[in-house]
């Protein structure tokens, strides 16, 4: 079946570490997201990839990196200089806009939290 | 900058009644609009997409209507049922690929 997989599902910080959220979809979708979620709120974009080697900031990209060297593959990595990473990251794919916008398809998230 | 309103932000109703929950957005320079749901814990399933050139979509017990020049979206669901249980977000989306999400509604049917 197609879609995305995140990994892991739960995942733990030690302070001064970074750790890297995988993202990996076998839907052929040129688009790929990753947001944010904290509790009782909605989605905030962290950052999008809408081609492979090409990536744009969304609107809380400080303390986060992200690369995309396969269409089928966008880590999100959190560095230490992200100082409040507890949430819940989602990430999500689409199939290319600037044809009829094609609907975002979400993974099961993965839950960040601070040792 | 896009700012996306749902109201209200819970919902409880008894299995069987008509519902409605709401979606305002401030720049009705949009693409196309969202409808998601959320169960606890996990990741978003959608529901509904409705581009800029649209009123609504259907599907099923669901009916998503779009007036872009007020920035409002509702999604009307039908005959509600224990299942629809769920968080219901929107999303607003540009042509540059961005989306901008509501906090949502958060719905509980009793049976």
């Amino acid at each position: 079946d197609g879609g995305i997989t995140q990994s892991p599902k739960y995942l733990f910080r030690k302070e001064g570490q970074n750790v890297t959220l995988s993202c990996e979809q076998n839907l052929n979708h040129d688009a790929m997201y990753w947001y944010r979620q904290d509790p009782g709120q909605g989605l905030r974009l962290i950052y999008y990839s809408q081609i492979v080697n090409d990536f744009q900031k969304g609107d809380i990209a400080e303390g986060y990196s992200v690369s995309r060297e396969k269409k089928e593959s966008f880590p999100l990595t959190v560095t230490s200089a992200q100082k409040n990473p507890t949430a819940f990251y989602l990430c999500a794919s689409s199939s290319r806009t600037g044809r009829a916008g094609q609907p975002q398809h979400f993974g099961d998230g993965t839950r960040l939290s601070i040792l | 900058k896009q700012e996306v309103t749902q109201i209200p932000a819970a919902l409880s109703v008894p299995e069987g009644e008509n519902l409605v929950l709401n979606c305002s957005f401030t720049d009705s320079a949009i693409y196309n609009l969202q409808w998601f749901r959320q169960d606890p814990g996990k990741g978003l399933t959608s529901l509904l997409l409705i581009q800029s050139s649209q009123r609504e979509q259907t599907s099923g017990r669901l009916n998503a209507s779009l007036d872009k020049s007020s920035g409002r979206s509702t999604l009307y669901i039908a005959a509600s049922q224990p299942g629809d249980s769920a968080t219901y977000l929107c999303a607003v989306n540009t042509n540059a690929g961005k989306s901008t999400f509501g906090d949502g509604t958060t719905l509980t049917v009793k049976p």
